[in-house]
């Protein structure tokens, strides 16, 4: 079945630590997304990419990384420079304009908290 | 820039009543319209999307959406909810292809919580 797969589901890290999240999917889309959701402010774009080997930060990119080397994978890195990085982080993918409808399909999340 | 308003944070509602789910946006060019759900601890479902043509879009789980350019809405209804649809919903917009970036804007969430 094609999809999107986010793992880990749940994620413990101690302070200053980076760590690494996961996304990877098969469904052939061109852009890929990384959404942060925290209770009562919705979702926030952290980094989306279009493209392979291109990226653009969104609205909280800071203390966060991303990397974009192969069309089905797109992981996320938060940084020790991230001041509040407890959080449900959502990846999402869409295909690319004018291929197809518009709208995104997205993972199951990953709950990272910071202890 | 488009921006998504959610007036409402939670919506009690009886089982079996009918619910409506506001959303209103706001943006200087056409824009493609949005419902999700998200059920706990877990990812948003595509519940329906207003692309072009007719004003009423139906989707999954019985809900529906009018979209109103004149008042820029894009109300969620269904006339009879269910325990199973206590959720929370996002109204997203994005611009049409074409646009400087297809990025998805959500608005808030409504928590649908429904009662017996």
């Amino acid at each position: 079945d094609g999809g999107i797969t986010q793992s880990p589901k749940y994620l413990f890290r101690k302070e200053g630590q980076n760590v690494t999240l996961s996304c990877e999917q098969n469904l052939n889309h061109d852009a890929m997304y990384w959404y942060r959701q925290d209770p009562g402010q919705g979702l926030r774009l952290i980094y989306y990419s279009q493209i392979v080997n291109d990226f653009q930060k969104g609205d909280i990119a800071e203390g966060y990384s991303v990397s974009r080397e192969k069309k089905e994978s797109f992981p996320l890195t938060v940084t020790s420079a991230q001041k509040n990085p407890t959080a449900f982080y959502l990846c999402a993918s869409s295909i690319r304009p004018g291929a197809g409808g518009p709208e995104a399909f997205f993972g199951q999340g990953t709950r990272l908290t910071v202890v | 820039a488009q921006s998504v308003t959610q007036l409402d944070s939670q919506v009690p509602v009886f089982e079996e009543a009918p619910v409506e789910l506001r959303c209103n946006y706001s943006s200087s060019v056409s824009v493609y319209l949005f419902w999700y759900v998200q059920y706990p601890n877990q990812g948003l479902q595509l519940l329906l999307k207003y692309l072009s043509g007719s004003t009423l879009v139906k989707g999954i789980n019985g809900f529906e959406a009018e979209f109103n350019k004149s008042q820029t809405s894009f109300h969620l209804r269904k006339p009879s909810v269910h325990i199973s649809d206590t959720a929370e919903y996002f109204c997203a917009v994005r611009p049409p292809y074409g646009g400087a970036t297809n990025k998805l804007i959500f608005g808030t969430g409504t928590l649908l919580a429904v009662q017996p």
